[in-house]
């Protein structure tokens, strides 16, 4: 149980495209999602949280403009990279706590997506 | 501030012999605590948690952690370490001040088991 999936797994793409990456529960609801990105050899940065049906809530520093949460349902957020450069190449991970159980729940994570700006 | 910190960038350990991955935590209040192991391009998969009641707590494949208040530790351990242990494994903490109930990472240990 507790499946969360990531779609894609890899992009790769010219500068000032953007990218949308999908974060599926398949198995649980969830009104919070959470965005990481994970430079290469470091920890996870939290990014943004994602909470069903109202805007998401951004770390310091991070461009909401730039990075546009989506999180329509109780099962799906989307983070939309817009119009990426090469400095947004890095391995974003999704997570998703389930709703039930309370905020001792441990986070559910996606496999990732690996993107590669050109 | 809520923190946790994983003092080994890496341990390498012999097959068959036991392992121990440090954690050290600095929290107000009473901590809730994770451990979750990472393989590569892969994303995290929970091990363990520690909330409250004993202090070693039992996780997933043979993995287990021992919460020491005095010492502000949660180690991870296991007794006898398999090749395919080897990843990157992350002491986490639950942000008591968030509201979403976010939880904050260590900087990882890479963990290497020889055969």
């Amino acid at each position: 149980g507790a499946v969360v999936s990531q779609h894609p797994s890899r992009v790769i793409c010219k500068s000032g495209t953007s990218v949308k990456i999908e974060c599926r529960s398949l198995d649980f609801q969830a009104t919070t999602m959470f965005w990481y990105r994970q430079f290469p050899k470091q920890s996870l940065m939290l990014m943004a949280t994602s909470n069903e049906g109202s805007k998401a809530t951004y770390e310091q520093g991070v461009e909401k403009d730039k990075f546009l949460i989506n999180h329509a349902s109780l099962t799906l957020s989307t983070l939309t990279v817009t119009s990426a450069h090469p400095e947004d190449s890095s391995f974003y991970i999704c997570s998703a706590r389930p709703s039930e159980g309370g905020n001792n729940q441990p986070q559910h994570f996606g496999d990732g997506t690996r993107l590669s700006i050109l | 501030a809520q923190s946790v910190a994983q003092p080994e960038d890496q341990v390498n350990v012999a097959e068959g012999n036991p392992l121990t991955v440090k954690c050290t935590y600095s929290v107000s209040g009473n901590p809730y605590l994770f451990w979750y192991v990472q393989y590569p391009n892969r994303g995290l998969q929970f091990l363990l948690k520690y909330i409250t009641g004993d202090n070693l707590v039992k996780g997933s494949y043979g993995f287990e952690a021992e919460f020491n208040k005095s010492q502000t530790s949660f180690h991870l351990k296991k007794p006898s370490a398999l090749v395919s242990d080897s990843a990157l494994y992350f002491c986490a903490v639950r942000d008591l001040y968030s509201s979403a109930s976010k939880i904050i990472f260590g900087s990882g240990t890479r963990l290497s088991i020889r055969p």
